[in-house]
């Protein structure tokens, strides 16, 4: 079936600006994460939806971040006010059971 | 403590050599240890993982050694090849938790 889809691609907006993106797991997949890759400091973590259980945010570097994950299914990170430390390579993956996770094909975000 | 750290950042090896891929933690409870690869403008996939209860683990030219005592395990790549070009991550996971700890990635060449 379908692998994880995120969208945009890209996005390219100026400081101060909110984004949001969007990730499309695996159908039936109940764990959702988003990571954030930055040049050469590999894939940090961000947060974590399990089900219905409330999401581990311990990974969101400030209160500008959040997601939700809406019916189970589709998720979205927001970032608000963006600064140009926040560019970086947004990552998205899923999984069924604990271990593998399946990523998506991550949205580059270059703010100006 | 939750570290992974990964060596070398990057590494040129011949087609037809063996490269090496290590990885050392400090937590003792991490009980899963994948490695992921990822080509340029795509996001991670499951290469080849391992628990702690064996040493080594092989499929087709990937190898992973494993070593509890020293906390330490590596990814050997057989026979290398232009196509295995690629970025490398190490992760590892603990029991009872959801989320990987990933290595800052090695960047691999294959010259033909």
């Amino acid at each position: 079936g379908a692998g994880v889809s995120q969208s945009p691609s890209n996005k390219v907006t100026e400081k101060g600006k909110d984004v949001e993106l969007r990730c499309d797991p695996i159908s039936g997949h109940t764990a959702l994460y988003w990571y954030r890759q930055s040049l050469g400091q590999g894939l940090e973590f961000l947060i974590y939806f399990q089900g219905n259980s409330a999401p581990d945010k311990s990974g969101l570097p400030s209160d500008r971040f959040s997601a939700e994950r809406t019916g189970g299914s589709v998720s979205t990170l927001t970032i608000q006010r963006t600064q140009q430390e926040d560019s970086a390579v947004y990552l998205c993956a899923s999984s069924l059971l604990a271990d593998t996770q399946y990523f998506g094909p991550g949205t580059r975000l270059t703010v100006l | 403590q939750q570290q992974v750290k990964q060596s070398p950042q990057s590494l040129i090896v011949q087609k037809g050599g063996i490269s090496i891929i290590n990885c050392a933690y400090e937590n003792t409870a991490f009980d899963y240890f994948p490695w992921y690869q990822q080509f340029p403008g795509k996001g991670p996939a499951l290469l080849i993982a391992i628990r702690p209860d064996v040493s080594e683990k092989k499929e087709g030219r990937f190898t992973i050694s494993f070593n509890k005592s020293a906390k330490q395990f590596s990814l050997h790549i057989m026979d290398s090849q232009p196509g295995d070009s690629a970025t490398y991550f190490c992760a590892a996971k603990a029991s009872g938790y959801s989320t990987l700890t990933f290595g800052k990635g090695t960047m691999l060449l294959v010259s033909p």
